[in-house]
């Protein structure tokens, strides 16, 4: 059974900081990972789609990697600002496509 | 282009009393999924249709949900009767491929 573990549960950091957080798995055998971002009382908003055969992807501020071989991914936000604090979930999928989440990381960025 | 829609947003009631909640997913969408999230958790999968046949419904509690998805657009998910562990936030999501695409959630509390 997929295991998704993300770390830390919880990050305070100041504004302009630069921080990444962590998300690996148990079950390396995946088709993609992708990075969701929860505002308090919201749906999910997908931030990054990286497919098993992609190392990395990025999108603006953003940056996500894959090693797949470790069970690894982390994302990297640049230049943090107020507004990117919500709670970062990570998501893999192994077959059927159903997403199997981690528990999120809760970012909260002070100006 | 309008995204996956969800009703109702909010809804509270008693143990043992039943309740339904609504998707409409985006146009064109094969695949449906409903997802619960208990608080502080990342979303689990309940079940998983494509077109309106079911694809996954392995951790589905079907003593008391259920679910359809009518001429495979619509779907509602049904519990009946609820219990107090059952309050969660509800979300709905669509895919055409491997990206998934969420609503806002239905978040149920059960006093």
């Amino acid at each position: 059974k997929q295991e998704v573990t993300q770390i830390p549960a919880a990050l305070s950091v100041p504004e302009g900081e630069n921080l990444v957080l962590n998300c690996s798995f148990t079950d390396s055998a995946i088709y993609n990972l992708q990075w969701f971002r929860q505002d308090p009382g919201k749906g999910l908003t997908s931030l990054l789609l990286i497919q098993s055969s992609q190392r990395e992807q990025t999108s603006g501020r953003l940056n996500a990697s894959l090693d797949k071989s470790s069970g690894r991914s982390t994302l990297y936000i640049a230049a943090s600002q107020p507004g990117d604090s919500a709670t970062y979930l990570c998501a893999v999928i192994n077959s059927g496509y159903a997403l199997n989440f981690g528990k999120g990381t809760s970012l909260l960025v002070t100006p | 282009e309008a995204g996956v829609a969800q009703s109702p947003r909010y809804k509270i009631i008693e143990k043992r009393q039943s309740v339904a909640f609504w998707c409409n997913p985006i146009s064109g969408h094969a695949t449906l999924y409903w997802y619960q999230q208990i608080l502080g958790q990342g979303p689990k999968l309940l079940i998983q249709f494509q077109n309106n046949g079911v694809v996954d419904d392995s951790q589905l509690p079907k003593d008391r949900f259920s679910a359809e998805r009518l001429k495979g657009v619509d779907s509602t998910l049904k519990i009946q009767p609820a219990k107090l562990e059952d309050s969660a936030v509800y979300l709905c999501a669509s895919s055409e491929g491997y990206e998934q695409y969420f609503g806002p959630g239905t978040r149920l509390t059960v006093t």
